[in-house]
Parts: structure tokens; sequence; C-alpha cells
């Protein structure tokens, strides 16, 4: 089983606020993911790392960014946060030459006011 | 393109139903397919998985088939219990490319 921690759990920020959501991973895997969900509904990929150095933008990235210094670390960073923003965001990682079984965090619910 | 339809929601059974969740996809190639499941509160966790035609996935009572000719992995389970009720997201990944479907909530009745 997969250990991928996010911080924070729950975020409540007003708008035009710049936030950072944190994900880590011990497990080494390569790639990771970063997806938005409201609860229960669909999953919209945000952006993607096939490892160090590496980033891509999914279908949802123009208001965010990524970075991968390190195989443990995503973070995701919204420069200017508004209430659109609000959601459920979720952090995947895959470990590379495996069957592409994706594991996820417990997730980091956002509001911005 | 990659692409998963599932069928949409809510659906709500009665303990030890009979449950079908249908799923279909489009994709060039050969893509692995999989069922992923959320309960209330917490992230997605694979349920279970099928990563090429005619294998079946299996898992807690679950099964599901992939089926190229029809191009779907219908989630089945012979009797759910209350303790399914989650929302279950059928999704596939081709070539680096990953879809998931629009997720299914199932609550199940006592």
């Amino acid at each position: 089983e997969a250990d991928i921690y996010q911080t924070p759990r729950y975020l409540v920020i007003g708008t035009g606020k710049k936030i950072t959501l944190e994900c880590s991973q011990t497990m080494g895997h390569d790639k990771m993911y970063w997806y938005q969900q409201d609860p229960g509904m669909e999953l919209h990929l945000i952006h993607y790392s096939y490892g160090v150095n590496s980033t891509e933008k999914g279908d949802l990235s123009s208001e965010s960014t990524v970075s991968r210094i390190r195989t443990e670390h995503f973070p995701l960073t919204l420069e200017s946060a508004r209430p659109s923003h609000t959601s459920q965001y979720l952090c995947a990682t895959v470990r590379h030459g495996a069957d592409e079984t994706q594991y996820f965090g417990p997730g980091t619910r956002l509001l911005v006011l | 393109g990659n692409s998963v339809t599932q069928m949409e929601g809510p659906v709500t059974l009665s303990e030890e139903a009979f449950l079908t969740i249908n799923c279909t996809y489009t994709a060039t190639g050969y893509p692995s397919l999989f069922w992923y499941v959320q309960y209330p509160g917490e992230g997605l966790q694979l349920l279970l998985k099928a990563t090429k035609a005619d294998d079946k996935g299996s898992n807690k009572g679950f099964e599901a088939t992939y089926r190229k000719e029809t191009t779907s992995f219908h989630l089945e389970k012979g009797s759910v219990q209350v303790s399914d009720s989650a929302v279950y997201f059928c999704a596939l990944i081709n070539n680096n490319d990953m879809r998931f479907g629009a997720g299914t909530r199932l609550t199940v009745k006592p």
C-alpha cells in the first residue's frame, strides 16, 4: 500500500491569496498527478510529472503551477485563489514500469471565500 | 482520443441486491482498465483492474471483464452490502493518457 500524504487536509482562504498544496510520497514512485474533484464527481487532471524536473499540463492547468525538484514532493501552487477554485484536490502516484495503478492521497479540501 | 463513459447515478439498491454499473470506453490500441472506489470522506482506491482483453478483475465480491468486442468493462456484484455505498469510477490508461469516468454514486439501504 502506497504512503501518500497531502497537507493541509482542509484550507479556508480569501480571494487573491497565494496557496501551495503539498503532496509527498515515500514509495519512490516516478509518476505523480494532481486532480481536481468536486466531492463524488468527475476527476479533472491538472498537472502531472514523470519524474524529477518533468512537469506537464493537464486539462485544467491554466491557473496553477507545479514543481518536481525531488521525487518525493510534487507541490501545487495557486498564484491567486478564486472562489471557483473551491474544490477537492487529489494527488496520485504511479510506479514506473508497473501496471499503471494509481495510488491516491487523502485529498485537500479547499474553500476560497 | 481516449475516453470513458459510465452509467449515470445515483444508484440506490437494497441490501443483497445485484449490482451492475456500466462502463464503456473509447481508445486506440490496448488500454488497461480499472475500477476505483471512493468511500465517503476518503480518497480513491483501486478496486480491480484488467490489463488485456478477456481478463477478469475481481476484488471484495466485485467483478469486471475486459470486453474488447464491446469496448466495455461493466462492474458487477451479486449481493451488495450497506458498506458498499460509495462512488465508483471507471478508468483507463492508454499510452500514458489516464482518463476517468464521471463516477456513479451507489447507495445501499438495509
